[in-house]
């Protein structure tokens, strides 16, 4: 049983395009988050939701807007894609992150062209 | 500064060497503290937590230095299978689960 998955794993796109990135855990965690790995391999923190509520939410700029359905879920949806979003982004999970940090998933390829 | 520091590398081991590496970081209130592995084109995986008094996990050995403000990571007795990077992660204070992670430090492991 796969903890946290994401679809798709790879995506590539032409710029300008709206693309969207599920994610689902079955761990039954209350917080979910997503990361984005750049080429530099720095992980940073996009969003987070604890119990579909919105608790963080860095710069991003705002063509990127998450949602939580519920719990055990949480989308990526991206608008007007441009070259500088290619990257890899990851959804995780947290039941006491201090104790137990992140379960991360796979991981989404995201390419721009 | 950035918050979380490491050694980009890579650390070139022989099979079966130690090696270490450490990482540093600005929050002198940040609670917790682990090491992630990430293998290449893979996600981010939970390697061991460090606590305090320091802790040993097999091979593995991490240590924390609250004064100094940095932690440490030792592999024993290395395998080829633990070529990888490894992802230095803090807690800050308040900071509502948003953990900071360091860029890495890759490890190759040589025959």
């Amino acid at each position: 049983d796969t903890a946290v998955s994401q679809t798709p794993k790879y995506l590539v796109t032409q710029m300008g395009n709206d693309k969207s990135i599920k994610c689902e855990q079955n761990l039954g965690h209350d917080t979910m988050y997503w990361y984005k790995q750049d080429s530099k391999k720095f992980l940073k923190i996009m969003f987070s939701y604890n119990n579909k509520e919105l608790i963080i939410n860095e710069t991003v700029p705002n063509r990127f807007s998450p949602k939580s359905p519920d719990k055990a879920h949480l989308n990526l949806h991206i608008n007007s894609l441009e070259l500088g979003d290619s990257a890899v982004y990851f959804c995780a999970s947290s039941q006491a992150v201090s104790t137990y940090g992140y379960t991360f998933g796979s991981g989404t390829r995201l390419t721009v062209v | 500064r950035k918050e979380v520091e490491q050694d980009p590398g890579p650390f070139n081991v022989p099979e079966g060497a130690t090696v270490a590496f450490n990482c540093t970081y600005s929050n002198s209130a940040s609670q917790s503290f682990f090491w992630y592995r990430q293998d290449c084109r893979k996600e981010p995986k939970l390697l061991m937590s460090v606590y305090s008094s320091g802790n040993e996990d097999g091979r593995f050995t991490a240590q924390l230095n609250r004064a100094s403000q940095y932690i440490s990571l030792l592999i024993r007795d290395s395998k080829l299978s633990d070529s990888a990077t490894y992802l230095c992660v803090v807690n800050p204070a308040d900071s509502w689960g948003k953990l900071q992670f360091g860029a890495g430090t890759q490890v190759v492991v040589t025959p």
